[in-house]
C-alpha cells in the first residue's frame, strides 16, 4: 500500500531563514501533490497543489518541488516568520482519492 | 471562516449515546467528504459524496453512517461509539473530484467518546 513519509520531528527554525519540509512517498505515482497549513484546533488550509509534470511552483513565499524520480517533494517558506509557525501535510492524489501524510511541526523563532 | 462549517464544535458522548455531526458548504462546490483526524495519525478518508451521491466508504464501521440530503449538507450520524473513535472529525468539500483546487475543510468536530 502507498506510504507517504514527513518528519515526525518538529522543525524549529530562526525567524528570517528558509524553512524547508520534505514529504516522501513509496508504493504510489500520484497525479497530483498538494500541500495544507493546519493550526491547532482548525482543520488544514490548501497551500498549493502541484501536478506530475510540474518540476517547481510558486505563491508569494512558498515555493514546492515536485521530483517523481525521487518520490519526494519539497517545501519551502522564505524569509519566514513567527506567524509561519503551524503544522504543514503533504497530500497525494490521482483524481479522487488523496492520501494525507501526518504532518510536520514548523517553530519559526524571533 | 473558510466557507465550511461544522456543528458542533466539540462533542462528548456515552458509548450509548445517538448523535449526529453537520457540515453545511455554500462554495458551489460539488464533492463533500468526512475525514477522522486522531493525534499523530494521517488524515483518514471516511466517506465521500458526489453530487450527493456516495462515492467512497473506506471500510468504516457500521456505528458511522453518513447522510447527504442536498449537495450543501453533509451529516455523520454516530451510534454505539467507542472511546477509540475519540477524534477531530473534519468536513471537507471541492470543486470536483479531482480537487485541482484543493479541499476547503471545516474547522472540525472535536469528540469525545467517555
Amino acid at each position: 500500500s502507498q506510504k507517504i513519509e514527513q518528519n515526525s520531528e518538529a522543525l524549529n527554525i530562526q525567524e528570517g531563514k528558509t524553512a524547508t519540509l520534505t514529504c516522501n512517498y513509496t508504493n504510489y505515482s500520484p497525479a497530483y501533490l498538494q500541500w495544507y497549513r493546519q493550526d491547532p484546533g482548525r482543520g488544514p488550509v490548501f497551500l498549493l497543489l502541484i501536478r506530475e509534470n510540474e518540476k517547481e511552483k510558486r505563491k508569494e513565499r512558498l515555493k514546492v518541488t515536485f521530483d517523481t524520480t525521487l518520490k519526494q517533494s519539497l517545501f519551502h517558506i522564505t524569509a519566514s516568520q513567527p506567524a509561519d509557525s503551524a503544522t504543514y501535510l503533504c497530500a497525494l492524489g490521482n483524481f479522487n482519492k488523496f492520501y494525507f501524510g501526518s504532518g510536520t511541526k514548523l517553530n519559526v523563532k524571533p | 471562516e473558510t466557507g465550511v462549517t461544522q456543528t458542533p464544535r466539540h462533542l462528548v458522548m456515552g458509548m450509548t449515546n445517538k448523535k449526529s455531526l453537520k457540515c453545511e458548504q455554500h462554495l458551489g462546490h460539488n464533492a463533500m467528504y468526512w475525514y477522522k483526524q486522531s493525534a499523530k495519525k494521517p488524515l483518514e478518508l471516511m466517506f465521500v459524496y458526489s453530487l450527493e451521491e456516495r462515492v467512497e466508504n473506506n471500510s468504516v464501521p457500521s456505528r458511522f453512517s453518513p447522510e447527504c440530503p442536498n449537495s450543501s449538507h453533509l451529516f455523520l450520524h454516530l451510534h454505539t461509539l467507542q472511546p477509540e473513535d475519540s477524534a477531530l472529525y473534519l468536513c471537507a468539500s471541492s470543486q470536483d473530484l479531482q480537487a485541482s483546487g484543493g479541499y476547503t475543510f471545516g474547522s472540525g468536530t472535536r469528540l469525545t467518546v467517555v
